[in-house]
């Protein structure tokens, strides 16, 4: 059974940077995932796809503070410059043949 | 630009059907890529519903699966959803999604969700 795991909530300053960590379940670490950001009262929007040796790809307009890294099973999303319209809800999705996969998503507040 | 517009009623009554389209602009329903539908219930993440290829193959969430059916109208460029036997369990935001194409050893499948819609809000209540 594919699955996977987020941290339920996760905060950082203004200005800075932070980490937000997706794992995958044994048996399936070297899947891709996607990222998507849902903020508060809106619909989510696709972030990026994130590849099982760190190479990613973005979605149109997805500026550059977004970036996606990757260790064994772990899959990450690095916000850098912390704006205030970050402070949402992040989710990371992945797939295989038979279904797709929602991790339980990041809220994450900007201090 | 690829743009998703779910549709339906927003209440529906207990044991009945929850019926809603998603209209497809900006490409086409018969491209290579999925169409799923997926929900949120108040204060909740993200559920998968299925998803479907213009072909008709479709796969669905297996908690789901026997209430579910997602189609394709490929002369209107959209999808729909209908869910029987709903309950207020099934009170949620609904929303389309556009999925990538992933190929695997010959094998192709529904992939990362590119696109979304707005979403559209559900009632179960009499």
């Amino acid at each position: 059974q594919l699955v996977l795991t987020q941290s339920p909530s996760a905060s950082a300053s203004l200005g800075a940077s932070v980490k937000l960590t997706c794992t995958l379940n044994s048996g399936h670490t070297t899947y891709a995932i996607a990222w998507h950001q849902q903020q508060p009262e809106k619909g989510p929007r696709f972030l990026m796809r994130l590849n099982r040796d760190g190479s990613h790809t973005k979605g149109d307009g997805i500026p550059d503070r977004f970036s996606g890294s990757s260790s064994g099973a772990e899959r990450y999303l690095t916000i850098s410059g912390l704006q205030s319209d970050d402070e949402a809800d992040y989710y990371c999705q992945t797939w295989d043949s038979d279904t797709q996969v929602f991790g339980g998503g990041t809220k994450l507040t900007v201090l | 630009q690829v743009q998703l517009q779910e549709s339906g009623p927003g209440l529906v009554k207990p044991s009945g059907t929850l019926s809603l389209t998603c209209a497809v602009s900006g490409d086409s329903i018969s491209s290579s890529n999925w169409w799923n539908w997926v929900r949120q219930s108040p204060g909740r993440g993200l559920e998968w519903i299925g998803e479907m290829y213009h072909s008709g193959s479709t796969k669905y969430n297996p908690s789901l699966k026997s209430r579910v059916t997602i189609s394709v109208d490929e002369s209107k460029n959209q999808f729909s959803l209908k869910m029987s036997s709903v309950t207020a369990a099934d009170t949620a935001v609904y929303y389309c999604a556009r999925g990538r194409r992933v190929c695997e050893i010959g094998y192709c499948y529904g992939g990362p969700m590119d696109v979304w819609g707005k979403g559209t809000t559900v009632t179960v209540s009499s």
